[in-house]
């Protein structure tokens, strides 16, 4: 696609439950990342992926949370037994060019643990 | 370890005005820097980037950012701001040397007066 895209865009969950969010980067971009949205706070990084492997894992949370990439392209943020305080804007962004090029954002998955 | 520090959460200037935006970083070596901005409803767009060279750097919209070794700084700047510039803004930066992480800072919230 044109950009990187997310799904879903929100998503409601009850505490204790299973999410798992998608991201589509564009074509081409060897690096995907994924970072975290508070409200009234800047995007905290959670994990950064080059290729199919996890460069730099260093900002998830808790082993609660796991990302994978296994081609290389999709990526998908998995959180097991949720919390109120997972709740947040989880932003996906991708690079052709790692650390050093610009970051194309996605819109956001809007999380809400209940 | 590698930090930014925005250090005005809020600015207010009246359409027109001037605006200087605060970014410091902390940082082992020399960085790359960015400036994204995000709107309501709308993805973090790259404004500007420093990786090397002339330290004033245009960006889109009219804003420039400056480089300053010696104050560890990257304020963002425009000389006359329009009431479609209010939105946060954020610093990031990332390694000069190796591809890894992008940090942000937490973000400083621009209010036009008319």
């Amino acid at each position: 696609g044109a950009g990187v895209s997310q799904t879903p865009s929100n998503k409601v969950t009850e505490k204790g439950k299973y999410v798992e969010l998608r991201c589509d980067p564009i074509s081409g971009h060897t690096a995907l990342y994924w970072y975290r949205q508070s409200l009234g706070q800047g995007p905290e990084f959670l994990i950064y992926f080059q290729g199919t492997g996890a460069a730099d894992d260093s900002g998830l949370p808790n082993d609660r949370f796991f990302a994978v990439r296994p081609e290389g392209s999709v990526s998908t943020l998995k959180i097991q037994r949720t919390e109120r305080g997972d709740s947040a804007v989880y932003l996906c962004a991708s690079s052709s060019l790692g650390g050093t090029g610009e970051l194309f954002f996605g819109e956001g998955s809007r999380l809400t643990v209940l | 370890a590698q930090s930014v520090t925005q250090p005005d959460i809020h600015i207010t200037v009246s359409e027109g005005a001037s605006l200087e935006l605060r970014c410091n970083y902390s940082y082992g070596a020399t960085p790359y820097l960015f400036w994204y901005v995000q709107s309501p409803g709308q993805g973090l767009q790259l404004l500007l980037k420093y990786f090397s060279g002339d330290t004033l750097v245009q960006g889109i919209k009219g804003f420039e950012a400056e480089f300053k070794r010696s104050q560890s700084s990257f304020n963002l700047r425009k000389p006359s701001v329009h009431w479609s510039d209010a939105a946060e803004y954020f610093c990031a930066v990332g390694p000069m040397d190796r591809d890894d992480k992008i940090i942000f800072g937490k973000g400083t919230r621009l209010h036009i007066l008319p």
